[in-house]
């Protein structure tokens, strides 16, 4: 069975310090890997995937089969960075993608 | 464009009442339809989801139900509430997968959420 796992529960940096929050995961077929991220009081919301492999305010990912990893970084926080991270696994199904999450990152960034 | 609306907001409720927490989708037509647990140091858990009306998959054995009674309307129900269903209920949608399509791993959309605290 799939699994995500972000060793991390609590990350705290300093602003203009790098940041990455960990993600591993588990899936014996072809991994779509994505980052969401949830600020406070706002909705859960894509923050990127793999397949893009685009930057997202600042943000990038690699997917790393070899380590099963799909790490999240970014060379320089800001304040505004401060957020929730899950990292989520998805896996196609006849019918519709179904999405395995971590159990998320709280990064805080301190001023 | 699409918006998912949750309601309520929050709601407390005493152990073995009824539950009803209503999802619906604006702006697409057939979405699949999610919902998620999200729980204290737990992550998200998916519960529930939904490729078309009357047609549920439940993903843990658990006190909760699901139904669709609409195209885009998905409802999360419980006839009598336990504590350990407390939580934060996050309702989503991602697009239908398409006749012949090769694969689906779409991205989903996820509304504002309903916090349910039993007491």
């Amino acid at each position: 069975a799939q699994r995500v796992t972000q060793p991390e529960k609590l990350l705290s940096v300093f602003k203009g310090a790098p940041v990455e929050l960990k993600c591993n995961y588990s899936y014996s077929g072809s991994p779509e890997l994505f980052w969401y991220v949830q600020y406070s009081r706002q909705r859960l919301q894509l923050l990127l995937r793999h397949i893009s492999r685009e930057s997202i305010k600042g943000f990038t990912a690699d997917l790393n089969k070899g380590e099963t990893s799909f790490h999240l970084k970014k060379p320089f926080a800001q304040e505004e960075d401060s957020a929730m991270y899950y990292c989520a696994l998805s896996t196609p199904s006849v019918s519709g993608s179904r999405l395995t999450f971590g159990e998320g990152t709280q990064l805080t960034v301190n001023p | 464009s699409q918006t998912i609306h949750q309601w309520p907001a929050t709601l407390v409720q005493p152990v073995g009442s009824p539950l009803s927490l209503e999802c619906t989708v604006e702006g697409t037509s057939n979405p699949n339809l999610y919902w998620y647990r999200q729980a204290a140091g737990r992550g998200l858990q998916l519960l529930f989801y939904s490729v078309g009306i009357g047609q549920i998959s439940s993903e843990v054995p658990q006190n909760l139900s699901a139904s669709r009674p609409q195209d885009r309307q998905f409802i999360l129900s419980s006839k009598k509430l336990l504590l350990s269903d407390s939580g934060f209920y996050l309702c989503a949608w991602s697009g239908p997968k398409l006749v012949g399509q090769q694969g689906y791993q779409e991205t989903q959309y996820f509304g504002p959420g309903t916090r349910l605290l039993v007491l």
